[in-house]
């Protein structure tokens, strides 16, 4: 069945490091997104990416970045860790093509998330 | 200032009542309003509401949309333990290519028996 899925699923790091964050989806969706959820905050957009080639920065994206080399890949990089960087990370997709319910590029279909601690 | 309002930002109540969950959104551009269900992991897609007054139903879980007050709910009757969850409401503003969501800080249900 198409999925998407994130790697790796926890992930503690320390201050200074860079760390990838993977996303690889099996819809063959155009759009693809990158969130991070905190506590007050809800989801937070990061960066987002509407097809190969194309990124986008979202409204936290400092610190981050993204690159889309195929159509099923958006990995996620933080240049240098940071404490406040702690968070969980969420890939989602959307497209033209449907996914598991079928309906419009409206809807975004989300990963299992990434539990990321920077010490 | 936040686009999308969710109210209450949590709520307990017992198993067999009825709730309501208010999501309110800025007018400007909207195209699109859907809910999602977090439980401790990723949001789950529920309903997608672009016109008003036509209900969306999936089991005891329904949900409106009102363009003219701005405003959507989600009903959820006779709650269960299972309908404990984090509800997201998030919507899609229309633009030459966007395909971005904006969600609401979300309300916490807890469904107590």
């Amino acid at each position: 069945d198409a999925e998407i899925t994130q790697s790796p699923r926890h992930k503690i790091t320390e201050t200074g490091r860079q760390v990838t964050l993977a996303c690889h989806q099996t819809w063959n969706h155009n759009n693809m997104f990158w969130y991070r959820q905190d506590l007050g905050h809800g989801l937070r957009l990061i960066h987002y990416s509407y097809g190969v080639q194309d990124t986008n920065k979202g409204e936290v994206s400092d610190g981050y970045s993204v690159s889309r080399s195929n159509t099923e890949d958006l990995p996620l990089t933080l240049e240098s860790a940071a404490s406040s960087q702690t968070s969980v990370y969420f890939c989602a997709s959307s497209g033209v093509n449907g996914g598991p319910l079928d309906l419009s590029t409206d809807t975004q279909y989300f990963g299992p998330g990434t539990r990321l601690t920077v010490l | 200032e936040d686009k999308v309002v969710q109210s209450p930002l949590s709520l307990v109540v017992h198993e067999g009542d009825t709730v309501t969950l208010n999501c309110s959104y800025e007018v400007t551009n909207f195209r699109s309003l859907l809910w999602y269900k977090q439980e401790k992991k990723a949001p789950t897609f529920l309903f997608m509401l672009t016109s008003s007054g036509i209900e969306k139903k999936s089991g005891r879980l329904s949900s409106i949309l009102d363009k003219k007050e701005l405003f959507s709910i989600l009903n959820i009757t006779a709650t269960q333990t299972g309908d404990s969850a984090v509800y997201l409401c998030a919507v899609r503003y229309s633009g030459a290519g966007s395909y971005q969501l904006t969600f609401g800080k979300g309300t916490k249900l807890s469904v107590i028996p």
